[in-house]
């Protein structure tokens, strides 16, 4: 059971163009959603993460969308440029100490320059 | 940010031998460390979870006699890949909560190749 279903699987955007990653989620205990970017060969790094309580988080280009009811969210990259090119990680997890995070499948993004 | 350093960050064995990876929290105390799989292209799939001085909770479909996770201190956790075989080649991630009120804020290292000839 895929607890975490993202899409799509690859993008390509071009330079300047907004970037938009959907995930859905099953179950409704979890409470934290992170975004992690990953480039080949390094382990994944936080970019952006949201709590339940808000429906919209921003830091710089990056936006989470959160829309509880449908348990979807999404994640927008703005202006999107050459070095965000990576593969982008949805997650979520309980807000209960030691649990793990639940990943989706990843998008390879591709901007074109 | 916390840091979490893996090591070694690649390594290659011959079928049959053993092959351990630390995973080290830096400048904080992980209470919590969790070991994470990651083939070609594919996503992150949790093994196991590693609390400080207990044994590991694997996940289903998770050799617990192959895959050895100790938990000896609040800094360090170690992944033991026992007589590996080709098909344990895989890029192996850690990463390491404090447990403190921003759960699931997990610190990730950077990573092991393992390549099993």
């Amino acid at each position: 059971q895929q607890q975490v279903k993202q899409s799509p699987q690859s993008l390509i955007v071009q330079k300047g163009g907004i970037s938009i990653i959907n995930c859905a989620y099953e179950n409704t205990a979890f409470d934290y959603f992170p975004w992690y970017q990953q480039f080949p060969g390094k382990g994944p790094a936080l970019l952006i993460a949201i709590r339940p309580d808000v429906s919209e988080k921003k830091e710089g280009r990056f936006t989470i969308s959160f829309n509880k009811s449908a348990k979807q969210f999404s994640l927008h990259i703005m202006d999107s440029q050459p070095g965000d090119s990576a593969t982008y990680f949805c997650a979520a997890a309980k807000n209960q100490a030691g649990t793990a995070l639940i990943f989706g499948k990843g998008t390879t993004l591709s901007v074109s320059s | 940010g916390a840091v979490v350093s893996q090591h070694p960050s690649w390594v290659i064995c011959k079928s049959g031998t053993s092959v351990k990876i630390e995973c080290r929290s830096l400048d904080f105390q992980a209470t919590t460390m969790f070991w994470y799989r990651q083939f070609p292209k594919q996503s992150l799939m949790l093994m196991a979870t590693s609390n400080e001085g207990s044994k590991a909770t694997y996940e289903q479909g998770v050799e617990k006699d192959k895959f050895l996770i100790n938990h000896a201190s609040l800094t360090l956790s170690t992944l033991t890949v026992t007589s590996a075989h080709p098909e344990d080649s895989s890029f192996y991630i850690c990463s390491a909560t404090s447990g403190g009120p921003n759960t699931g804020e997990l610190f990730f290292g950077e990573g092991s190749r393992l390549t099993v000839l």
